[in-house]
């Protein structure tokens, strides 16, 4: 079973169309991530999310939007596509516990979706 | 700037022999750390793990390492086999990060010569 997946897992298109990625997780966790991956590696952060908190990467444009219609999805659309938006982006959950609220357990990783705009 | 980041972006290594791959980290309220491998066209996966309060962990064929002092941290991977061939990435929660943000460093890929 797939702990964690993505749907698609390659997504071309032109610029300034609007394209979702779907993510779900069966794991049962309470938060769940995006990550964008660059041509070098790089992965950062873009949101996380549990049905308490949003919390959004100060860097990323509001064309990026989280949405989930439930604890095991995490949806993300993107508006106005740009060049600079082509990338890896995965999707992540994971059981938030400890102290203050901050998850002291790993983060399950989605097989990422290909994202490249022409 | 980033907070994390590797010493070696790539590391080359014998079948056989150890690898190691190092990591240095600049939030000093940093308290768990997270090693993962990421396989060509694959999502990142967990390796091992450790929390501030310790500093070594011990897993199958694999050590993690944190010298706080110095804020390093570094993988050793004993007997590296050509599935060890990846890029491999230290993470860090930084203290009052919330819901687990995790802060990834740039990736050391490590090739396996057979």
């Amino acid at each position: 079973d797939t702990a964690v997946s993505q749907t698609p897992k390659y997504l071309v298109t032109q610029m300034g169309n609007d394209k979702s990625i779907k993510c779900e997780q069966n794991l049962g966790h309470d938060t769940m991530y995006w990550y964008k991956q660059d041509s070098k590696k790089f992965l950062k952060i873009m949101f996380s999310y549990n049905n308490k908190e949003l919390i959004i990467n100060e860097t990323v444009p509001n064309r990026f939007s989280p949405k989930s219609p439930d604890k095991a999805h995490l949806n993300l659309h993107i508006n106005s596509l740009e060049l600079g938006d082509s990338a890896v982006y995965f999707c992540a959950s994971s059981q938030v516990s400890g102290v203050s609220g901050r998850a002291y357990n790993e983060q399950f990783f989605g097989p990422g979706t290909r994202l490249t705009v022409l | 700037g980033e907070s994390v980041g590797l010493h070696l972006p790539t590391l080359s290594v014998q079948e056989g022999d150890n690898s190691i791959i190092n990591c240095a980290y600049s939030n000093s309220a940093s308290d768990y750390f997270i090693w993962y491998k990421q396989e060509s066209g694959k999502g990142p996966q967990f390796i091992i793990d450790i929390r501030s309060n310790m500093d070594k962990r011990q897993g199958q064929r694999v050590t993690v390492l944190l010298n706080k002092t110095v804020k390093h941290l570094s993988l050793q991977i004993a007997a590296t086999q050509p599935g060890d061939s990846a890029v491999y990435f230290c993470a860090e929660n930084p203290n009052g990060g919330s819901q687990g943000n995790l802060i990834f460093g740039k990736g050391t890929k490590l090739s396996v010569k057979p």
